[in-house]
């Protein structure tokens, strides 16, 4: 069966660094796009990043272009998040989250438990 | 980008009743020359990841109970919940897959 488990959360001093990691199995994973997908403490849903099944193309929400950057390892089916200039309103749970379908232009059906990140000093 | 606004943000309903959550997006989802509207409906429940319940508008993923029902086009969406259940009690997302990704900002059901 599909699974998803994030890990490399922890609590980080603003302005510093964190890679997520997220380990994929029970799929063909360099076959699916992927996703981030943080939330807040107590608060809704936000979409990250996305990256292709073959790493080209990547997509970042607003808040965090230039900061965060999403990469793969189909080798070792594995995806990552790498957070840099960390800020406290970045700290959330993080999740990784599975394209439905191959072609992409999908919702994701497969979603980790989360790895919380907190942003403190 | 697409903002997508889900009302209300928490309703409270009877066991057996009927649950109603509306979303609507900033612009349209619907992909004219597929026919298809980008839309998809999360169930989440506390200290779990969301789940899949809807997705292109008014399809039911696999699994998912049939009292589960999504509809509407273009910029305005509905889930129902045609006979709540204890077990329904969670927040529920829309979420748009036209443009990149974004969330409406969840519904909170409760059992009145």
């Amino acid at each position: 069966q599909v699974q998803l488990v994030e890990s490399g959360g922890g609590v980080v001093q603003p302005g510093r660094s964190l890679r997520l990691s997220c380990a994929a199995s029970g799929f063909p994973f360099s076959s699916y796009g992927m996703h981030w997908v943080r939330q807040a403490p107590g608060k809704g849903l936000e979409w990250v990043a996305f990256i292709s099944y073959d790493g080209s193309p990547k997509h970042y929400t607003d808040s965090v272009k230039g900061r965060f950057t999403v990469s793969r390892d189909n080798s070792k089916n594995m995806l990552y998040l790498q957070m840099n200039s960390l800020r406290a309103e970045d700290t959330s749970v993080y999740y990784c989250a599975k394209d439905r379908d191959e072609g992409g232009s999908c919702p994701s059906d497969h979603w980790g438990q989360g790895t919380l990140v907190t942003v403190s000093s | 980008d697409i903002v997508m606004t889900q009302s209300p943000d928490s309703l409270a309903v009877s066991l057996g009743e009927r649950a109603t959550i509306n979303c609507k997006s900033s612009q349209t989802v619907l992909y004219s020359s597929k026919n298809k509207n980008y839309l998809a409906w999360y169930q989440q429940k506390p200290g779990q990841p969301p789940k899949l319940l809807i997705y292109w508008a008014s399809t039911r993923e696999s699994g998912v109970p049939d009292r589960f029902s999504g509809s509407g086009s273009g910029t305005d969406f509905t889930l129902t919940i045609s006979s709540l259940q204890a077990e329904d009690v969670a927040v529920y997302y829309c979420q748009q897959y036209y443009s990149l990704r974004s969330f409406g900002q969840g519904t909170k059901v409760e059992i009145k």
